[in-house]
């Protein structure tokens, strides 16, 4: 059974930076495609990063040259660094899985909340 | 990037009847299109992929139709698990999402 658990979130000053985790079960993240997506408190969803089969990566415009994504084959592991964040990066990210490079989202960890506040 | 458009922004129905919700893409993007619903407090979930394409799992009485630019979630007969924010999400390039329908009980 696929299962995705965030970890990381919490409370960081503007301009701070924060990692966080996603711990996989089920399947073998370094032979996945896996994304992040974030969504505002009382608002929609907005893809953030993928990375790929093959160590590929990409970025929603809204955070490329801030936040890294990344894997550790080790543990299963997929992470999101972020840095320099900013208010409008508050938000429960979404770690999620995709079957193949088609960004359909299969499956969805339960999410962790960032809040950016001074 | 391609924008996504739901309609409408909400709706009020009764348990069993049939629901609709549009969603409509800046530009054509073939059948990448796929539909989740997410409850107040939880993860989304996938209902539908690739436009028509009933995720396992998933009840029946859902079904996705549309191509290029216009697509349709559809509810045949609403049930009280069924009371959600629904979202479209185009899958052809940078995964871009719609701003979501909330369907409420009348």
């Amino acid at each position: 059974e696929v299962q995705l658990v965030e970890s990381g979130g919490g409370l960081i000053q503007p301009g701070g930076s924060l990692r966080l985790s996603c711990a996989a079960s089920g399947f073998t993240v370094m032979y996945n495609y896996m994304s992040w997506v974030r969504q505002a408190p009382g608002k929609g969803l907005e893809w953030v990063s993928a990375l790929y089969s093959g160590g590929t990566t990409y970025y929603a415009d809204s955070v490329r040259g801030r936040f890294t994504i990344s894997s550790d084959n080790s543990k299963n592991a997929l992470y999101l660094q972020m840095n320099n964040l900013r208010d409008e990066d508050t938000a429960v990210y979404y770690c999620a899985k995709q079957t193949s490079t088609s960004t359909t989202f299969h499956y969805w960890g339960q999410g962790a909340l960032v809040t950016v506040s001074s | 990037d391609i924008q996504m458009t739901q309609s409408p922004s909400s709706l009020s129905a009764s348990v069993g009847d049939r629901v609709t919700i549009s969603c409509r893409a800046s530009q054509s993007i073939g059948r990448a299109l796929n539909w989740y619903h997410q409850k107040s407090g939880e993860a989304p979930k996938l209902l539908m992929y690739d436009a028509s394409n009933l995720q396992s799992g998933v009840p029946s009485r859902f079904s996705g139709s549309g191509s290029g630019t216009d697509f349709t979630l559809t509810i045949s007969s609403l049930q009280p698990e069924d009371f959600a924010t629904y979202y479209c999400q185009q899958s052809y390039t940078a995964p871009t999402f719609g701003q979501g329908t909330k369907v409420e009980i009348k």
